[in-house]
């Protein structure tokens, strides 16, 4: 079954640490973004890659970061130097940018 | 550059009655245009997508949707709603060419009475 996988689910995090959210697809996609939503706001776009070792800021990109070592993978690392992390984390796929999206299951943040 | 916009944060219908969610879009360039659902603490899911053609599109769990360039518009209907349709749904436009930024509504919860 194709499609995107994020874990985990739920995560919990100290003010301070870093953390990384996972995200998978075997869609053989090209292009893949993270989103964060938060109550009220639509989703913001924080990075996008649309291609293998390459990647753009989005609209929010301050204290996250990200990599594309391989075609399948995107992972998202939130810093410490984001000053309100707590929100629910959407990763998608799309052959190319302007596409239509496949999105995961999503990964709720809670910063204690 | 394109945006989008969903008229009402809420809506609200009885069970059987007509469901209308509206979305307009500004755009250069002819656009993509989708209508995208999410269930609580869920991913989206695509309803339905406008690229070319037929103006009027047909999407899962009985929603449609009509792109009409006058109006700018792409409202999405459903002729009886169902208690399992309350849900968030979210409109997206793109340009066409493709390697364009999907650009996302705020989107419109809807809930759904006895």
């Amino acid at each position: 079954d194709g499609g995107i996988t994020q874990s985990p689910k739920y995560l919990f995090r100290k003010e301070g640490q870093n953390v990384t959210l996972s995200c998978e697809q075997n869609l053989n996609h090209d292009a893949m973004y993270w989103y964060r939503q938060d109550p009220g706001q639509g989703l913001r776009l924080i990075y996008y890659s649309q291609i293998v070792n390459d990647f753009q800021k989005g609209d929010i990109a301050e204290g996250y970061s990200v990599s594309r070592e391989k075609k399948e993978s995107f992972p998202l690392t939130v810093t410490s130097a984001q000053k309100n992390p707590t929100a629910f984390y959407l990763c998608a796929s799309s052959q190319q940018r302007g596409d239509e999206q496949f999105f995961g299951p999503g990964t709720r943040l809670t910063v204690l | 550059a394109q945006s989008v916009t969903q008229l009402g944060s809420h809506v609200s219908v009885s069970e059987g009655a007509l469901v209308l969610l509206r979305c307009n879009y500004s755009s250069s360039v002819p656009p993509y245009l989708f209508w995208y659902v999410q269930y609580p603490n869920q991913g989206l899911q695509l309803l339905l997508k406008y690229t070319t053609g037929a103006t009027l599109v047909k999407g899962i769990n009985g929603f449609e949707a009509e792109f009409k360039k006058s109006e700018t518009s792409f409202h999405l209907t459903k002729p009886s709603a169902h208690m399992s349709d309350a849900a968030e749904y979210f409109c997206a436009v793109s340009l066409t060419g493709g390697g364009n930024k999907l650009t996302f509504g705020t989107g419109t919860q809807l809930k759904v009475e006895l």
